[in-house]
Order: structure tokens, then C-alpha cells, then sequence
């Protein structure tokens, strides 16, 4: 019963460096998400992916990147950490069709200093 | 933005049914009502979803309005590890499933 996996669970980061969030999930689902949750609100989309190829920006894209280039996977990739990406990164995944719910990660715990 | 209202906090006494209520006077007709919870630190966990029928599952029910302006969570027997963030979403079904979350309600449920 693996569903999704985040790895690391927790990272501090220097100002400046870069780092992979990886996320994988077992169940074949096409659908993919990267969120992020600041203290006290709620989750933010910064990317999705709806199958291997295929991605696009969500509500806060700036300072990520992403890559979707099997379907189990789906990296989020910070290129020069910033005080401001310093948050709780839920990585989801659903299956294809209406109504699906969308099953989450356990979360990283990203701090930059 | 979210397009829905929850209060921010709740105290329900354990065993007892918790109601949680969600305004969302702007729903569209095609769009459903989520509702997830997420446990201290943990990810997100879905619980139901309804367009305009009532809903229920082994985890809870779900009453929408007649006029679909708002809907009621209800947990039938709360337990202390029903304690956590309750997030009432209105989605477009067959939308790319991207889900706008608010701030939530925190229900405490206490002994």
C-alpha cells in the first residue's frame, strides 16, 4: 500500500542551492501534482501533469521546475533556494476521469536559511 | 481564490455527531462539492464528494442545500482522531482536477 511517496520527509537548504523533491506513486495514475502549504493556509497548486510528457503551471510556478517523463514520477526541482520557498510540499496523484479524488503524500518539510 | 466559506474553528465532544457547514453561494451547475481533511502534518485525505444529492460513505455524510448555497460535513460518531483541518472545495468535475484550497475548519474533538 505505497500510493504516493515523498522523499526527503524533512531538508534544510542554504540560500542559493538547489535541490530535487521526489515524488512517486504506484497506482498508474495519469494525473500529477505539486502544492505547497505555508504555515496556517491552505495548499497552493504550483504544477500538475496529466500523463508522462505533458505539464503545466499552476498558481505559483515561479522558482520550480518541473518533469513528468515516466508516469510513476514527477520531480519538482528548486534551482536557487529562496527564503520565500521556505514551506511544506505535498506532492498528489488521481486517476484520469470526472471526480476522482486525489490521493496525497506524506509531505516535505523544505527549510531555507 | 476559494469560492467557499467555512468557520475557522470547531469544538465537537467526542462520540457526538460534528456538523460542518460550507457556504458556497456561487457554485456553478456543473460543479461539485469536495470536501478533504488533513491531519496534523499529514497530507491531505479525501472524504466525499456531491452535486446535488445527498452523499454518504463509511467515512461521513454529505448534505447539500436544495439550492446547492451551501452543504453540511457530518462525522456521525467523532472521535479524538477525527481532530484536524476540514476543507470544503467546489470543483468543475471534469476540470484537469486541480483543487483551490481555503483556510478550512479545525474541528477539535475533545473527551
Amino acid at each position: 500500500n505505497a500510493g504516493v511517496t515523498q522523499t526527503p520527509k524533512f531538508r534544510i537548504l542554504k540560500i542559493g542551492q538547489s535541490m530535487t523533491l521526489q515524488c512517486t506513486q504506484d497506482m498508474n495514475h495519469n494525473y500529477m501534482y505539486w502544492y505547497r502549504q505555508d504555515p496556517g493556509m491552505g495548499l497552493k497548486l504550483i504544477y500538475y501533469s496529466v500523463g508522462a510528457g505533458i505539464t503545466d503551471k499552476g498558481e505559483v510556478p515561479n522558482g520550480y521546475n518541473v518533469s513528468r517523463s515516466t508516469t510513476e514520477d514527477f520531480p519538482l526541482r528548486l534551482e536557487l533556494a529562496a527564503p520565500s520557498q521556505t514551506s511544506v510540499y505535498f506532492c498528489a496523484s488521481r486517476q484520469t476521469g470526472i471526480n476522482q479524488p486525489q490521493h496525497f503524500g506524506d509531505g516535505t518539510r523544505l527549510s531555507i536559511l | 481564490d476559494a469560492k467557499t466559506t467555512q468557520p475557522p474553528s470547531m469544538d465537537c465532544a467526542e462520540g457526538r455527531a460534528a456538523n460542518l457547514p460550507c457556504n458556497h453561494s456561487t457554485i456553478s451547475g456543473n460543479e461539485y462539492v469536495y470536501w478533504y481533511r488533513q491531519i496534523h502534518s499529514q497530507g491531505p485525505q479525501y472524504i466525499i464528494h456531491g452535486l446535488k444529492n445527498n452523499e454518504t460513505n463509511e467515512m461521513a455524510s454529505l448534505i447539500i442545500t436544495e439550492d446547492r448555497k451551501s452543504s453540511t460535513l457530518i462525522l456521525p460518531h467523532a472521535t479524538l482522531r477525527d481532530t484536524a483541518v476540514y476543507y470544503c472545495i467546489v470543483q468543475y468535475g471534469g476540470s484537469q482536477g486541480n483543487l483551490i484550497f481555503g483556510k478550512g475548519t479545525k474541528l477539535s474533538v475533545k473527551p
